[in-house]
């Protein structure tokens, strides 16, 4: 692995199900991030940790939880997809003292 | 209430010459500005960032030029190449704000061979 990861690389769900998308970095980045983009409204930030054991609220938390159990690995879950949720999803990581962050290929997202 | 606005969606540029991409802030917090290239089916990838303390940076062909009293930066591509056509974000962030950034809504560059 070098960077960051994210699984799955697509995926069509039906409205109501539940989804966990998965980002693993091996950078060994305190900070995490995830963020979806829609067109004409670039990237929003949804959650972010700071450090394993700690989360916070973005731009647009609503619909979405994130944990951060471990410095690697950082999953977002729609516990209940809705169509407003069709989105590519980001998943980001930067150093404590650093500001600029190191992205993920994205997850398209699709709920019907 | 977009705190980072790209007001251009798209620009196209021949080969060879300048491009220019324009972004605008309200938030006078922000005092780090970054600005990201996006192909398609990739994440974003960092370019170039300035510091508020700067008016100017440089890296190769790309420069950011910042003018804080108008809440206004610039990413300037000198000479343009096809392999610069993509999707562009600048981004701003604050001291304090625990390295969030926020980002504009992207400007889609085509240079034209």
């Amino acid at each position: 692995i070098a960077g960051i990861t994210q699984a799955p690389t697509s995926q069509i769900l039906a409205a109501g199900r539940r989804m966990t998308l998965r980002c693993t970095q091996d950078m060994r980045h305190n900070a995490m991030y995830w963020y979806r983009q829609d067109l004409g409204l670039g990237l929003r930030l949804i959650h972010y940790s700071n450090t394993a054991g700690t989360t916070g609220k973005g731009e647009v938390p609503d619909g979405y939880s994130v944990s951060r159990a471990n410095t690697d690995d950082f999953p977002l879950t729609l516990a209940s997809a809705v169509p407003s949720q069709t989105s590519v999803y980001f998943c980001a990581s930067s150093s404590v003292t650093g500001n600029e962050q190191f992205f993920g290929p994205g997850t398209r997202l699709t709920v019907l | 209430d977009q705190q980072v606005k790209q007001n251009s969606p798209s620009l196209s540029v021949q080969e060879g010459r300048i491009s220019i991409l324009n972004c605008d802030y309200t938030n006078s917090m922000f005092d780090y500005f970054l600005w990201y290239k996006k192909y398609p089916a990739e994440g974003p990838t960092f370019l170039i960032s300035i510091s508020s303390i700067k008016d100017k940076n440089e890296d190769g062909r790309f420069t950011v030029f910042l003018n804080k009293s108008a809440k206004h930066l610039s990413l300037h591509i000198v000479p343009s190449q096809p392999g610069d056509s993509a999707v562009y974000f600048c981004a701003a962030t604050y001291s304090g704000n625990t390295g969030k950034l926020i980002f504009g809504q992207g400007t889609t560059l085509q240079v034209k061979p």
